[in-house]
């Protein structure tokens, strides 16, 4: 089955840096790669995702970039702000379910 | 609109009890799916019911029972659980079975005594 690995599992950036979060994955059937943000009691959040036909795509402060060749993935925040702190989970779908990442913990320091 | 409810938002139960979960969706969505997450862990994929037909059990024990009423609904009856079962479940949907754009609904945080 799909194996999908999350690195860094903590990541603290001062505000205004950027962040980067990185995911392999391993099974080449594998065809759509969402990233959630959840914060601490709440739900997880779709806030970008991508699917395999694209190497690219950005929303605002957010971007994802994905490497078929190399099964990686990985998301990209800007300009970073303390509401950005949070839990943040990359998926890879195939077979008609995900397999998520371990998370990675978020921390923005003003 | 872009919201998956779930009820109740807490549960306690013992372990001789049994209650049900209740998710619902009026996006129009065709695949709903529920997870289990343990603190500090990544969802953890229990079914995933297409078309109101469960279409895939990741063996879940028996206690856990699905019901897909009708394509809005998705309920999950729980009996006789283990204190290990205490977790959030969270229940969530997408437009087709294909997984694209899978929102997730708030989570009803179980506690099992």
């Amino acid at each position: 089955g799909e194996n999908v690995e999350q690195h860094p599992s903590t990541l603290s950036v001062q505000e205004g840096d950027s962040a980067v979060i990185k995911c392999t994955y391993s099974d080449s059937a594998s065809n759509y790669f969402p990233w959630y943000k959840q914060e601490l009691g709440k739900r997880p959040q779709l806030i970008i995702d991508i699917r395999s036909n694209v190497g690219e795509k950005k929303d605002q402060r957010i971007a994802v970039t994905l490497n078929k060749t190399a099964k990686h993935f990985s998301l990209h925040i800007t300009e970073t702000q303390p509401e950005d702190s949070a839990v943040y989970f990359c998926a890879a779908y195939s077979w008609g379910k995900f397999q998520f990442g371990a998370g990675t913990q978020v921390v923005v320091t003003p | 609109d872009t919201e998956v409810t779930q009820t109740p938002k807490h549960l306690v139960m013992g372990m001789t009890n049994k209650k049900s979960l209740k998710c619902e969706q009026h996006m129009g969505h065709r695949a709903m799916y529920w997870y289990k997450q343990k603190a500090k862990k990544p969802p953890e994929l229990m079914f995933v019911y297409s078309y109101e037909k469960l279409s895939i059990n990741e063996s879940v024990p028996s206690r856990f029972s699905p019901e897909c009423p009708n394509s809005s609904l998705l309920n999950l009856h729980l009996h006789a659980l283990q204190p290990e079962d205490s977790a959030l479940y969270l229940c969530a949907s997408s437009q087709s079975d294909r997984g694209y754009e899978q929102y997730f609904g708030p989570g009803t945080r179980l506690t099992v005594t």
